[in-house]
Protein backbone atom coordinates (compact mmCIF):
# COMPACT_ATOMS: atom_id res chain seq x y z
CA UNK A 1 0.00 0.00 0.00
CA UNK A 2 0.96 3.37 -0.92
CA UNK A 3 1.91 5.63 1.94
CA UNK A 4 1.73 9.46 2.34
CA UNK A 5 3.49 11.10 -0.71
CA UNK A 6 4.78 14.17 -1.07
CA UNK A 7 6.05 16.49 -4.16
CA UNK A 8 8.31 18.04 -4.75
CA UNK A 9 11.09 16.58 -2.02
CA UNK A 10 13.53 19.47 -2.54
CA UNK A 11 12.61 22.54 -4.16
CA UNK A 12 14.59 26.28 -4.03
CA UNK A 13 12.48 29.27 -4.14
CA UNK A 14 13.69 33.23 -4.39
CA UNK A 15 12.24 35.40 -1.57
CA UNK A 16 8.80 36.95 -2.92
CA UNK A 17 7.52 34.07 -5.05
CA UNK A 18 5.21 31.39 -4.94
CA UNK A 19 5.22 27.98 -4.00
CA UNK A 20 2.70 25.33 -4.20
CA UNK A 21 3.29 21.82 -1.94
CA UNK A 22 1.18 18.89 -2.57
CA UNK A 23 0.17 15.51 -0.81
CA UNK A 24 -1.43 12.99 -2.04
CA UNK A 25 -3.10 10.94 1.50
CA UNK A 26 -3.07 7.08 2.02
CA UNK A 27 -6.17 5.95 0.20
CA UNK A 28 -9.07 5.73 2.06
CA UNK A 29 -8.03 8.69 4.64
CA UNK A 30 -9.99 11.39 4.41
CA UNK A 31 -7.84 14.35 6.67
CA UNK A 32 -5.10 15.78 5.53
CA UNK A 33 -3.30 17.97 7.87
CA UNK A 34 -0.23 20.24 7.19
CA UNK A 35 2.81 21.19 9.31
CA UNK A 36 5.98 23.30 9.31
CA UNK A 37 9.77 22.18 10.43
CA UNK A 38 12.15 24.64 10.88
CA UNK A 39 14.96 23.58 11.28
CA UNK A 40 16.19 22.08 14.80
CA UNK A 41 12.22 22.56 15.96
CA UNK A 42 9.33 20.24 16.65
CA UNK A 43 6.66 20.60 13.56
CA UNK A 44 3.87 23.46 14.13
CA UNK A 45 0.48 22.92 12.95
CA UNK A 46 -0.41 24.85 10.14
CA UNK A 47 -4.18 23.47 8.57
CA UNK A 48 -6.18 20.25 8.74
CA UNK A 49 -8.82 20.01 6.33
CA UNK A 50 -11.35 16.84 6.19
CA UNK A 51 -14.02 15.95 3.70
CA UNK A 52 -12.53 19.17 1.50
CA UNK A 53 -13.27 21.55 4.52
CA UNK A 54 -10.88 23.44 6.76
CA UNK A 55 -11.25 21.96 10.55
CA UNK A 56 -8.27 23.36 11.81
CA UNK A 57 -5.91 26.54 11.01
CA UNK A 58 -2.40 27.63 12.78
CA UNK A 59 -0.74 30.74 14.01
CA UNK A 60 -0.10 31.56 10.58
CA UNK A 61 -0.23 34.28 8.44
CA UNK A 62 -2.44 34.71 5.58
CA UNK A 63 0.61 33.95 2.93
CA UNK A 64 -0.86 30.49 4.04
CA UNK A 65 -3.44 28.99 2.26
CA UNK A 66 -4.28 25.52 1.46
CA UNK A 67 -7.44 23.48 0.12
CA UNK A 68 -8.59 19.34 -0.61
CA UNK A 69 -9.48 17.89 -3.53
CA UNK A 70 -12.41 15.87 -4.64
CA UNK A 71 -9.67 12.76 -4.25
CA UNK A 72 -8.89 13.73 -0.82
CA UNK A 73 -5.20 15.05 -2.04
CA UNK A 74 -4.62 18.16 -0.90
CA UNK A 75 -2.16 21.73 -2.10
CA UNK A 76 -0.50 24.13 0.70
CA UNK A 77 0.40 27.55 -1.08
CA UNK A 78 2.51 29.86 0.46
CA UNK A 79 2.95 33.54 -1.29
CA UNK A 80 5.18 35.89 -0.95
CA UNK A 81 7.59 33.90 0.06
CA UNK A 82 9.98 34.65 2.98
CA UNK A 83 13.47 33.51 4.12
CA UNK A 84 11.80 32.28 7.14
CA UNK A 85 9.66 30.17 5.32
CA UNK A 86 12.57 28.20 4.41
CA UNK A 87 11.52 25.03 6.51
CA UNK A 88 10.59 20.85 6.32
CA UNK A 89 7.01 20.58 5.34
CA UNK A 90 5.32 17.89 6.56
CA UNK A 91 1.61 16.19 5.41
CA UNK A 92 0.05 14.06 7.15
CA UNK A 93 -2.99 11.68 6.79
CA UNK A 94 -5.10 10.10 8.70
CA UNK A 95 -9.06 8.09 8.30
CA UNK A 96 -11.10 10.65 10.81
CA UNK A 97 -10.39 14.62 12.39
CA UNK A 98 -8.47 13.48 15.19
CA UNK A 99 -4.87 13.32 14.39
CA UNK A 100 -4.25 10.01 16.61
CA UNK A 101 -3.70 7.83 13.69
CA UNK A 102 -1.78 10.41 11.86
CA UNK A 103 0.57 8.87 9.47
CA UNK A 104 3.55 11.29 7.89
CA UNK A 105 4.57 12.09 4.47
CA UNK A 106 8.75 12.32 3.88
CA UNK A 107 8.19 16.02 3.50
CA UNK A 108 8.91 18.39 1.24
CA UNK A 109 12.22 20.66 1.84
CA UNK A 110 11.67 24.16 0.70
CA UNK A 111 14.72 26.46 0.60
CA UNK A 112 14.00 30.48 0.36
CA UNK A 113 17.10 32.23 -1.20
CA UNK B 1 -0.94 28.27 28.04
CA UNK B 2 -0.73 24.30 26.82
CA UNK B 3 2.94 23.18 26.42
CA UNK B 4 5.20 20.26 26.01
CA UNK B 5 8.52 20.21 27.23
CA UNK B 6 11.21 17.84 25.94
CA UNK B 7 14.24 19.34 28.34
CA UNK B 8 16.96 17.26 26.81
CA UNK B 9 17.97 18.88 23.41
CA UNK B 10 20.81 16.64 22.83
CA UNK B 11 22.04 12.48 24.34
CA UNK B 12 24.30 10.73 23.85
CA UNK B 13 24.21 7.20 24.28
CA UNK B 14 26.46 3.88 24.15
CA UNK B 15 25.33 1.14 21.85
CA UNK B 16 23.56 -1.56 24.29
CA UNK B 17 23.21 1.17 27.37
CA UNK B 18 19.35 2.08 28.52
CA UNK B 19 17.84 5.24 27.33
CA UNK B 20 14.94 7.32 28.74
CA UNK B 21 13.79 10.37 27.10
CA UNK B 22 11.78 13.14 28.93
CA UNK B 23 8.90 14.93 28.34
CA UNK B 24 6.64 16.90 30.36
CA UNK B 25 3.31 18.28 28.83
CA UNK B 26 1.27 21.38 30.87
CA UNK B 27 -2.53 21.22 29.87
CA UNK B 28 -6.03 21.71 31.41
CA UNK B 29 -6.88 17.87 30.82
CA UNK B 30 -4.63 14.73 30.47
CA UNK B 31 -3.95 14.52 26.08
CA UNK B 32 -3.50 12.03 24.23
CA UNK B 33 -0.05 11.31 24.25
CA UNK B 34 2.79 10.22 21.38
CA UNK B 35 6.23 9.97 20.62
CA UNK B 36 7.96 10.10 17.17
CA UNK B 37 10.78 9.38 15.83
CA UNK B 38 12.59 11.60 12.54
CA UNK B 39 15.67 10.27 11.30
CA UNK B 40 17.23 12.43 9.08
CA UNK B 41 15.79 14.03 6.10
CA UNK B 42 12.66 11.68 7.08
CA UNK B 43 9.34 12.20 7.97
CA UNK B 44 7.58 11.15 11.06
CA UNK B 45 7.27 7.56 12.38
CA UNK B 46 4.47 6.65 15.44
CA UNK B 47 6.61 4.56 17.97
CA UNK B 48 3.82 4.61 20.26
CA UNK B 49 0.71 6.38 21.80
CA UNK B 50 -1.60 6.67 25.17
CA UNK B 51 -4.65 7.76 25.40
CA UNK B 52 -6.13 5.83 29.11
CA UNK B 53 -5.81 2.64 30.68
CA UNK B 54 -2.79 0.59 31.56
CA UNK B 55 0.00 3.68 31.77
CA UNK B 56 2.95 1.71 30.49
CA UNK B 57 2.55 1.35 26.88
CA UNK B 58 4.65 -0.99 24.55
CA UNK B 59 5.56 0.37 20.90
CA UNK B 60 7.41 -0.84 18.32
CA UNK B 61 10.98 -1.52 17.68
CA UNK B 62 11.19 -2.02 21.50
CA UNK B 63 10.27 0.95 22.94
CA UNK B 64 7.95 1.84 25.56
CA UNK B 65 6.81 4.69 27.60
CA UNK B 66 5.14 5.33 30.98
CA UNK B 67 2.44 7.87 31.53
CA UNK B 68 2.41 9.45 34.96
CA UNK B 69 -0.49 11.72 36.18
CA UNK B 70 1.41 13.41 38.88
CA UNK B 71 4.59 14.69 37.46
CA UNK B 72 2.29 15.30 34.25
CA UNK B 73 4.95 13.09 32.13
CA UNK B 74 5.42 10.71 29.35
CA UNK B 75 9.13 9.54 29.21
CA UNK B 76 10.20 6.90 26.89
CA UNK B 77 12.50 4.22 27.76
CA UNK B 78 14.32 1.37 25.55
CA UNK B 79 16.34 -1.13 27.81
CA UNK B 80 19.20 -1.68 24.97
CA UNK B 81 19.83 0.78 22.36
CA UNK B 82 20.92 -0.14 18.94
CA UNK B 83 23.20 1.75 16.36
CA UNK B 84 20.15 2.47 14.04
CA UNK B 85 17.73 4.13 16.96
CA UNK B 86 20.40 7.30 16.41
CA UNK B 87 17.65 9.73 15.37
CA UNK B 88 15.19 12.84 16.73
CA UNK B 89 12.76 11.97 19.29
CA UNK B 90 9.65 14.29 19.48
CA UNK B 91 6.97 13.78 22.08
CA UNK B 92 3.40 14.90 21.12
CA UNK B 93 0.09 15.95 22.34
CA UNK B 94 -3.20 16.21 21.02
CA UNK B 95 -6.27 17.74 23.03
CA UNK B 96 -8.91 15.37 23.98
CA UNK B 97 -11.49 18.11 23.96
CA UNK B 98 -9.95 20.95 21.76
CA UNK B 99 -7.94 21.01 17.94
CA UNK B 100 -7.81 18.09 16.60
CA UNK B 101 -3.85 19.15 15.81
CA UNK B 102 -0.78 17.32 16.79
CA UNK B 103 1.23 19.82 18.83
CA UNK B 104 5.07 18.75 18.92
CA UNK B 105 7.76 19.42 21.07
CA UNK B 106 11.33 20.51 20.43
CA UNK B 107 12.41 17.46 20.06
CA UNK B 108 15.48 15.10 21.57
CA UNK B 109 18.15 14.04 19.08
CA UNK B 110 19.84 10.79 20.14
CA UNK B 111 23.42 9.98 19.35
CA UNK B 112 24.68 6.28 19.70
CA UNK B 113 28.40 5.95 19.93
CA UNK B 114 29.95 2.31 19.58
Amino acid sequence: DAGVTQSPTHLIKTRGQHVTLRCSPISGHKSVSWYQQVLGQGPQFIFQYYEKEERGRGNFPDRFSARQFPNYSSELNVNALLLGDSALYLCASSFRPLNTEAFFGQGTRLTVV
Amino acid sequence: AQSVTQPDIHITVSEGASLELRCNYSYGATPYLFWYVQSPGQGLQLLLKYFSGDTLVQGIKGFEAEFKRSQSSFNLRKPSVHWSDAAEYFCAVVSPSGANNLFFGTGTRLTVIP
